[in-house]
C-alpha cells in the first residue's frame, strides 16, 4: 500500500522559513517524479513544485519560484520542501504526491504574525 | 500559469449518468491527457484516473475518463449519494513544465 506520510507544518511569521518533509513507502521510490500539492483553506488544489527520479530536474510554479526548493534523498525514500520569504498568501495544506497523487493527509502551514 | 476549464457546478439524480469536462490546449489536455481527482469535504484528495485514462485498481468501474483533443471527460454512471464531491482535473503542461488544475467541479446528486 503506497503511503505517504507529510511533516513539519506550523505557525510562520512572514518572512519566515519552514521546511516539510515526506516520508514514502509502498512503491519504488526511485521509478517516480514526486511532487508537492497545495491547498488554501475553502480553495482549490495547486501544483507547487515537482522533482524527477533522480532530482536533477525541478520544476516550480511562478510564485514560489526563488523562495521554495524542492529535493529528494533516494537513500530515505524521502521528499523535502524547503520554504523559505514566507507569505500569508502561502498559507495552505500541503501534500506529498507521486507524481500529481497526493496520499497523505497534508502538512498545515499557517503564515500569519 | 493559466489554469484547466471546468464547470463550478453539476447536478444529476440518484442513479443517473453525470459527465465533468476539462478543457486545455495542445500544450496540456491535447499533449498528454488528464488527470482526475476526487476529493470530499474535509478529506485529502483521491486519485481516480491516471493521465492515460486508466483506473488504480481501487477506483469503481462507475468512473471511467476519456478524451477528445483538448478536453478530457469523466463519466460517473449509477450515481450514489457518496459520489457528492469535489473533482480535480490536471494535466502536465509542456510548454510552461508545469502541472496545471482546473478549478474543480462541485458534484451535487438529488
Amino acid at each position: 500500500e503506497v503511503q505517504l506520510v507529510e511533516s513539519g507544518g506550523g505557525l510562520v511569521q512572514p518572512g519566515g522559513s519552514l521546511r516539510l518533509s515526506c516520508a514514502a513507502s509502498g512503491f519504488t521510490f526511485t521509478n517516480d517524479w514526486m511532487a508537492w500539492v497545495r491547498q488554501a483553506p475553502g480553495k482549490g488544489l495547486q501544483w507547487v513544485a515537482s522533482i524527477n527520479q533522480d532530482g536533477t530536474g525541478k520544476y516550480y510554479v511562478d510564485s514560489v519560484k526563488g523562495r521554495f526548493t524542492i529535493s529528494r534523498d533516494n537513500a530515505k525514500n524521502s521528499l523535502y520542501l524547503q520554504m523559505n520569504s514566507l507569505r500569508a498568501e502561502d498559507t495552505a495544506l500541503y501534500y506529498c504526491a507521486r507524481d500529481i497523487e497526493p496520499g497523505g493527509q497534508g502538512a498545515l502551514v499557517t503564515v500569519s504574525s | 500559469q493559466a489554469g484547466l476549464t471546468q464547470p463550478p457546478s453539476v447536478s444529476k439524480g440518484l442513479r443517473q449518468t453525470a459527465t465533468l469536462t476539462c478543457t486545455g490546449n495542445s500544450d496540456n489536455v491535447g499533449n498528454q491527457g488528464a488527470a482526475w481527482l476526487q476529493q470530499h469535504q474535509g478529506h485529502p484528495p483521491k486519485l481516480l484516473s491516471y493521465r492515460n485514462n486508466n483506473r488504480p485498481s481501487r477506483i469503481s468501474e462507475r468512473f471511467s475518463a476519456s478524451r477528445s483533443g483538448s478536453t478530457a471527460s469523466l463519466t460517473i454512471t449509477g450515481l450514489q449519494p457518496e459520489d457528492e464531491a469535489d473533482y480535480y482535473c490536471s494535466a502536465w503542461d509542456a510548454r510552461l513544465t508545469a502541472w496545471v488544475f482546473g478549478g474543480g467541479t462541485k458534484l451535487t446528486v438529488l
